[in-house]
């Protein structure tokens, strides 16, 4: 069955510094991935796509790198400012609409 | 505000009481989700509607659920004789298909459901 796994559960980083959260799916099949942000008492705001034709999406801050020989995918955050702070999902879906979600890994920033 | 609106944001009931709740989603988006969140986890799929036809529903959904989106707009999503392990956030999603935007989900508040 498909299962989205993140390889911790938190991650603390000094403000300014840049920020890597992983996750690793099982679903060979999945075309299509997302990066969710998720603030506490909030529901998951999305923060970048990427295709499983693609291997790298950029965005404002933020790079999405896939790697599907090992089923690989991390989010990059550039220059982790206060409002980053946040729990991070990546999701996956297979052709089927639901999206199936990952744990998740709260990034904590300190000053 | 036009994005995906939820009512209420929270809801405290008494085991074995039904609640309904109700997601408003982007006006022009034509796909509804419904998913279920617990703390510390990812929200899980419950079910899913294109307009007005509810397309997918998860083994999740129990007999005591049931989803509605009667004119393809709002949906309800009622809870029966609720059981203390129902409590969790219900997230509320919508999307067009077809789009610029690859049937990307757009997420509501949530409700946060506690059965006591």
């Amino acid at each position: 069955g498909e299962s989205v796994g993140l390889h911790l559960p938190t991650l603390s980083v000094q403000e300014g510094d840049n920020s890597i959260i992983n996750c690793a799916y099982s679903n060979s099949a999945s075309d299509y991935f997302i990066w969710y942000k998720q603030e506490s008492g909030k529901g998951p705001q999305f923060i970048i796509d990427i295709r499983s034709n693609m291997d790298k999406r950029q965005g404002q801050r933020v790079t999405v790198l896939l790697n599907k020989t090992v089923k690989h995918l991390s989010l990059q955050i550039a220059a982790t400012q206060p409002g980053d702070s946040a729990v991070y999902f990546c999701a996956e879906r297979a052709g089927a609409q639901k999206l199936v979600f990952g744990q998740g890994t709260r990034l904590t920033i300190n000053p | 505000d036009t994005g995906v609106s939820q009512d209420p944001r929270h809801k405290i009931t008494k085991r074995g009481q039904n609640v309904t709740f109700r997601c408003d989603p982007i006006s022009e988006h034509n796909r509804l989700y419904w998913y279920r969140q617990t703390l510390g986890q990812g929200p899980e799929f419950l079910t899913y509607f294109q307009n007005e036809a509810q397309l997918e529903k998860s083994r999740l959904l129990s007999d005591r659920f049931s989803a509605e989106r009667p004119k393809g707009s709002f949906s309800t999503l009622e809870i029966q004789r609720t059981e203390q392990g129902d409590s969790a956030m219900y997230l509320c999603a919508s999307s067009l298909v077809g789009g610029p935007t690859y049937n990307e989900q757009f997420f509501g508040p949530g409700t946060r459901l506690t059965v006591l």
